[in-house]
């Protein structure tokens, strides 16, 4: 099945390790985006791609760089994670019809030791 | 500035209806998302309104006045999975999504 697959699932670091999650799509879609959302709050756009055009949201920390090799794939790298960066990192993917849903992959969660 | 509006949590029991209320304000519109999250889980697709109305799709309808930046999500004939967070989200002129903190249902037997 066409799909939206994040690896790990589940990560732990310790503070100040650098750490990269990983999304990858079978769905051929032009646009993949990460959002940072922690518990009861609402999902935080922190970088999206329409196919190679990288887009960086204003509010985004500079700890936190993204970068997409080829169409299938994106990574989301997380230069000195701190304790306020725990949270449920997920990974969206779109056609490239603006009004279509987003597509969710299963969320990886970050715990920071 | 842009802001999404939900009740932080709602709760109802099993059998019955319940509305989920949205207000928005967004520098320009091109549509008004719902999506369920249970814990732990991402975000699922549940509607799309762009054009004032009802659209009904089996036990979930969702509703949209442009007019009056509202939008309502319906659940009927509620069961114990319907628990869940339900998440409002407005795409702005940018096309981007801006995301409510999410609605928690709590179903009750």
């Amino acid at each position: 099945d066409a799909m939206v697959i994040q690896n790990p699932r589940y990560q732990v670091t310790q503070f100040g390790k650098p750490v990269t999650l990983s999304c990858s799509q079978t769905l051929n879609h032009n646009v993949m985006y990460w959002y940072q959302q922690k518990s009861s709050q609402a999902p935080k756009l922190l970088f999206h791609y329409y196919d190679k055009d990288f887009n960086n949201e204003a509010d985004t920390p500079d700890n936190f760089q993204s970068r997409r090799p080829n169409s299938s794939f994106c990574f989301l790298d997380i230069r000195s994670p701190g304790l306020g960066d725990a949270a449920m990192y997920l990974c969206a993917t779109r056609t490239g019809d603006i009004t279509d849903t987003q597509y969710f992959g299963p969320g990886t969660r970050l715990t920071v030791l | 500035g842009q802001n999404i509006d939900q009740p932080t949590e709602m709760t109802a029991t099993e059998g019955a209806i319940v509305q989920i209320n949205c207000t928005y304000q967004t520098s320009g519109f091109n549509g008004l998302f719902w999506y369920q999250q249970h814990a732990g889980e991402a975000p699922t697709f549940l509607s799309y309104n762009v054009l004032d109305g009802l659209e009904e799709k089996g036990r979930f309808s969702s509703f949209l006045s442009r007019s009056k930046g509202y939008s309502y999500l319906l659940l009927k004939e509620l069961q114990m999975k319907d628990s869940a967070s339900y998440l409002c989200a407005s795409m702005d002129s940018n096309y981007q999504l801006i995301w409510g903190a999410g609605t928690k249902l709590i179903i009750k037997p």
